[in-house]
């Protein structure tokens, strides 16, 4: 069974640039997140996703970030501008569905460097 | 906050012996996960224990989890150099919506 994919793995740019980062989520999958970890923390819940509709998105800085999963498959996470403190992991996981107890698979995540 | 927090934030042990990590958390749960961390690298999944169960086992880890205490322990017996990572337990919401937060990690060293 294929994992979650992202891409791209690394990207430096420089601040207030923009960038975009991708996720394909396990196949059959419907719930989707989106994490962010910076250097030795813990990850921190962006977005979830049911399907194509959002479940929360209380931590997503909507000032520059946004998400989307229109086809409740794919889903793109994405900054503009870019700050500093952006620099982390970002990291794609999905869960079979949103009932409690299911298990959450990571994606490797994609590196971003904020210059 | 509802994230749990591991201790102890790091450990050194040597190739052969238990390590064991612990997860205290304020809130009550449905579920409690325990994830794995290489260096450079995503997140693995190690165990789900539920809020009924108070033990879990697979391979050489052992899960615990005691809800009056609002605490889960990981041990793994018999460590190996390919154990050195970091563990981080997470926690779910009580909004039923299987969203999990995690706490600051456990770094885990063992030495060959």
């Amino acid at each position: 069974e294929a994992g979650v994919a992202q891409s791209p793995r690394y990207k430096i740019i420089e601040k207030r640039q923009s960038v975009a980062f991708w996720c394909n989520p396990i196949s059959g999958h419907a719930t989707l997140y989106w994490y962010q970890q910076i250097l030795g923390q813990g990850p921190k819940l962006l977005i979830q996703f049911q399907n194509n509709g959002v479940v929360d998105d209380s931590q997503l800085p909507k000032d520059r970030f946004s998400a989307e999963r229109l086809k409740g498959v794919d889903s793109t996470l994405k900054i503009q501008p870019a700050k500093l403190e952006d620099s982390a992991v970002y990291l794609c996981a999905s869960s079979l569905s949103w009932d409690p107890g299911n298990t959450i698979y990571f994606g490797e995540g994609s590196w971003l460097t904020v210059v | 906050s509802q994230q749990g927090e591991e201790d102890p934030q790091a450990l050194s042990i040597q190739e052969g012996e238990n390590a064991t990590m612990n997860c205290s958390y304020k809130t009550s749960i449905n579920n409690l996960q325990w994830y794995r961390q290489n260096s450079g690298r995503g997140l693995v999944h190690l165990i789900l224990i539920r809020s009924n169960e108070r033990e879990k086992h697979s391979g050489r880890l052992r899960v615990t989890l005691d809800t009056s205490k609002k605490s889960s322990s990981l041990l793994i017996t018999a460590s190996r150099a390919a154990d050195t990572a970091s563990y981080f337990c997470a926690t779910d919401a009580r909004d039923n919506f299987n969203k999990f937060y995690f706490g600051s990690g456990t770094k885990l060293n063992v030495k060959p």
